[in-house]
């Protein structure tokens, strides 16, 4: 297995609700990112998580709450969004933790809409 | 601070004939190098990466870059565009050494192959 799955591909949701993102990959990877992407600009990092803890977070606002379950997991918990979150969210990981030299295996995406 | 140029917003080129998506940068130290392409609505693929060694390194679907340390450059080319290569091009840089760096992206290069 050599992608990174993520669910769902598309998503709609309003200022009140929570929901969440889930990222996934079987291939023994042992950093996990989550980036954030607007219309035809270049990815933002969010969140490297390193051998399952947290070891960046971007300065990212508190109504995104990443968490990672396990070596193969990565969530992204929304609440309270607004509509200039409305981005495409990639997940992606990479072998060796994030000091490695390694390129990132990217995730093809939630696209993400705020009503 | 590390950062990436990619001076062309878009690249147009005739199916068949060579292509060059140009990338210069700047780094503190020995640069880590990486193209990635995105088709519309997915994520970013991986294609090839400088780590040493080398100068010419090739990549997935016949593409090829070549790292220039003096003019900090890593353009990726291509011998015969292909329609199916039209896409979005992103090159990225990171610092060799220091423990985690940031991966840096540039805004990325729009290529369309005119059949």
């Amino acid at each position: 297995d050599t992608e990174v799955t993520q669910t769902p591909k598309h998503l709609v949701m309003g200022m009140t609700n929570k929901k969440s993102l889930k990222c996934e990959q079987h291939m023994g990877h042992r950093a996990m990112y989550w980036y954030k992407q607007k219309a035809k600009k270049p990815p933002e990092l969010m969140f490297v998580y390193s051998y399952e803890k947290l070891s960046i977070n971007e300065s990212v606002p508190s109504r995104f709450s990443p968490e990672c379950p396990n070596s193969s997991l990565l969530n992204l918990h929304l609440h309270a969004l607004q509509p200039e979150d409305s981005a495409l969210y990639l997940c992606a990981s990479s072998q060796g933790g994030s000091y490695g030299r390694y390129g990132y295996t990217f995730g093809s995406g939630t696209r993400l809409t705020v009503v | 601070a590390q950062s990436v140029a990619q001076p062309e917003d878009q690249v147009n080129v005739a199916e068949g004939n060579p292509l060059t998506v140009k990338c210069t940068y700047s780094v503190s130290g020995n640069p880590y190098l990486f193209w990635y392409v995105q088709y519309p609505n997915r994520g970013l693929q991986f294609l090839l990466k400088y780590i040493t060694g080398d100068n010419l390194v090739k990549g997935s679907y016949g593409f090829e870059a070549e790292f220039n340390k003096s003019q900090t450059s890593f353009h990726l080319k291509k011998p015969s565009a292909l329609v199916s290569d039209s896409a979005l091009y992103f090159c990225a840089v990171r610092p060799s050494s220091g423990g985690y760096q940031k991966v840096t992206f540039g805004t990325g290069t729009k290529l369309q192959v005119i059949p």
